[in-house]
């Protein structure tokens, strides 16, 4: 079985820019969860997706937003982007919603310039 | 929201010592994850572990999820067992993850 995908590994943008990275899941899996690593902030739970419906969310302000596809696919989309948005952002795949096994992805490294 | 402590927070060791990493939380939770960060930033799965003791290899791991503890012991440990170790507990479909601890073996 496939593990979890997310491109693209790096990218680069400058502020004021949004930028969009994408999560596939374990085929089967049907929840997706996203994070974000700071060395200062440490790891921080953005939002849940099940069903293509944001099920939780964590406190970040409204320029980090996501979806969730038919496919289970997920996007997470963060709009004018700041300095301190430069972090490792990392999905996970649950087969259920609301919690079991998490399965994680590579990363998007995001550098904000 | 639950609060997540690990101990000790940097831990250096010689191959082939053993070693105890802790993780406390501050209220009841459904589940209960232990990782490896790898130095390219991905989470490695060890243990789902919501009570009880299990076991893989060198590893090993317990939750006394009634005293709301989660142990991980690595036995004779190597030096690529470096890294940074991960507890996440989750409730109400939201993970929290500790501040995780830093080991480093050295030959």
């Amino acid at each position: 079985k496939a593990g979890v995908t997310q491109t693209p590994r790096y990218l680069i943008k400058t502020r004021g820019q949004q930028v969009t990275l994408s999560c596939s899941p374990i085929s089967g899996h049907r929840s997706v969860s996203w994070y974000q690593q700071t060395p200062g902030q440490g790891l921080q739970f953005l939002f849940e997706y099940f069903s293509e419906t944001q099920r939780n969310k964590g406190n970040f302000p409204g320029r980090f937003s996501g979806r969730q596809f038919s496919n289970s696919r997920s996007e997470m989309n963060v709009s004018t982007l700041e300095l301190g948005d430069s972090a490792l952002y990392l999905c996970a795949s649950l087969q259920r919603e609301g919690g079991n096994e998490q399965f994680f992805g590579p990363g998007t490294r995001l550098t904000v310039l | 929201g639950i609060q997540v402590e690990q101990s000790p927070p940097d831990l250096i060791l010689q191959e082939g010592a053993n070693s105890t990493l802790r993780c406390n939380f501050s209220d009841s939770v459904n589940n209960l994850q232990w990782f490896h960060q790898n130095p390219w930033g991905q989470l490695i799965n060890l243990f789902y572990i919501p009570s009880g003791t299990k076991q893989n290899g060198r590893l090993s791991a317990t939750t006394v999820a009634t005293e709301r503890y989660s142990l991980l012991y690595i036995s004779s440990s190597q030096t690529t067992d470096s890294g940074v170790y991960f507890c996440a507990v989750q409730y109400a479909g939201k993970s929290t993850f500790g501040d995780g601890t830093t080991l480093t073996v050295k030959p």
